[in-house]
């Protein structure tokens, strides 16, 4: 099945600087990433997605882009703003497997003003 | 409005008193998914239904079982619940693979359940 590793687990950033969280997947036949952004006690929040036709997509201060050969995708945040506070799950998934998502282990990411 | 609805909200229940969860949807959805996830974790998938079609994943507990009566809701039971249970329970939906690809999940609120 699916393993996705997610670094770093944690990420400690100023106020207007670049976040930048990064995800290896196992699949080759993964060929559907979401990222999450969680706050404490809240549902999981779909912030970006990106599917394996394409290798970068941007949203505003968001940013995912794709590897496909390397099989990894990484979330960038720039001008990071405290609410930018939470913890941050990649996820992926494939037509094999019914669009059931494997999440990895999450970011904790802090913005300090 | 919301689109994916969780009762209860918290709920607290006793070592070894069966429990029940419950998800309701207004999406007409093809597919539900429950999540358990633990404190700091990442959420883990438990059993999925694609319609009427119940699949559950290897490592899931005998204690956990679901069941989904029509398209709008879905439950979760938990026969025993022990101390190891308590978690945050998270119900999703989708469109599934039948819809061009579109897997995007919409998440429920969850439901907080302390077992002591």
């Amino acid at each position: 099945g699916e393993n996705v590793e997610q670094h770093p687990s944690t990420l400690s950033v100023q106020e207007g600087d670049s976040a930048v969280i990064k995800c290896t997947y196992s699949d080759s036949a993964s060929n559907y990433f979401p990222w999450y952004k969680q706050e404490l006690g809240k549902r999981p929040q779909l912030i970006i997605d990106i599917r394996s036709n394409v290798g970068e997509k941007k949203d505003q201060r968001i940013a995912v882009t794709l590897n496909k050969t390397a099989k990894h995708f990484s979330l960038h945040i720039t001008e990071t703003q405290p609410e930018d506070s939470a913890v941050y799950f990649c996820a992926a998934s494939s037509t094999d497997s019914w669009g059931k998502l494997q999440f990895g282990a999450g970011t904790q990411v802090v913005v300090t003003p | 409005d919301a689109m994916v609805i969780q009762n209860p909200r918290y709920q607290v229940t006793q070592f070894g008193k069966p429990v029940t969860l419950s998800c309701s949807q207004t999406l007409n959805h093809n597919v539900m998914y429950w999540y358990q996830q633990k404190s700091s974790q990442a959420p883990k998938l438990l059993f999925h239904y694609y319609d009427k079609d119940f699949n559950n994943e290897a490592d899931t507990p005998d204690n956990f079982q679901s069941r989904r009566p029509n398209t709008s809701f879905c439950f979760l039971d938990i026969r025993s619940p022990g101390l190891g249970d308590t978690a945050m329970y998270l119900c999703a939906t989708s469109r599934g693979t039948a819809w061009r690809g579109d897997y995007g999940y919409t998440f429920g609120s969850g439901t907080r359940l302390t077992v002591v």
